[in-house]
């Protein structure tokens, strides 16, 4: 079965620095999609970074970038310059054949950024 | 982008009362449509499939007699909680899938701001 592992339930940073939200997962499938959403204490998901399976490029998207590594089946996402907007839950997800396409979520971290 | 909307964006209701919540995709045709459910400091469920013009895939465990699932057109998806309970308090978030979007793990959902229910 699919799985998707955050070691992390909390984090602080001090702003301005770089933070590091780690995930790993699980899956037979050699073809997935890899996802990182933020969803701020009003609880919408606001959808931050994608990486495919065969992507050979980390994926990046401003202030935020993948790092992705395949064979240790880890998908870290990197936050530079911590601004005191990004303090919320980040998630973790993926999404493969084995599961009819359908999004598996990790349990989440909860990041504060300090002033 | 893509643009979701839910409604309400909150409700209050007494014990024994039904509860209806809308998932709209407002600029994009959605043949596809997840409900997911949220308790408080905790991931994401997803609860079930919505399909346009066919019987919703409930996840295992999710009671298909109490969350029914509309899917009556391209742009609109209906969760009904029927005979709310306590238990039932949580947030409810759906997503579309937009319909020209490539069958494979690549394509992205969209998410609604979602609908926290509270069940007096």
């Amino acid at each position: 079965a699919q799985k998707i592992t955050q070691t992390q339930p909390g984090m602080f940073v001090q702003e301005k620095e770089a933070v590091t939200l780690d995930c790993t997962y699980d899956t037979s499938d050699q073809s997935y999609g890899l996802f990182w959403y933020k969803q701020p204490s009003s609880g919408e998901m606001i959808f931050l970074i994608y990486q495919g399976s065969y992507d050979e490029q980390n994926a990046t998207e401003g202030r935020y970038s993948l790092n992705f590594q395949k064979a240790r089946k880890s998908a870290n996402l990197v936050i530079s310059a911590s601004q005191l907007g990004d303090s919320a839950m980040y998630f973790c997800a993926m999404r493969d054949r084995n599961y009819g396409q359908n999004f598996v979520f990790g349990p989440g971290t909860r990041l504060s950024v300090l002033p | 982008g893509a643009v979701v909307s839910q409604h309400p964006s909150r409700v209050i209701c007494k014990s024994g009362t039904s509860v209806k919540i809308e998932c709209r995709s407002l600029d994009f045709q959605a043949t596809t449509m997840f409900w997911y459910r949220q308790f408080p400091k905790q991931s994401l469920m997803l609860m079930a499939t919505s399909n346009e013009g066919s019987k919703a895939t409930y996840e295992q465990g999710v009671e298909k007699d109490k969350f029914l699932i509309n899917h009556a057109s391209l742009t609109l998806s209906t969760l009904t909680v029927t005979s709310a309970h306590p238990e039932d308090s949580s947030f409810y978030i759906c997503s579309a899938r937009e319909d020209d979007a490539r069958m494979t793990s690549t394509d992205t959902q969209y998410f609604g701001p979602g609908t926290r229910l509270t069940v007096l």
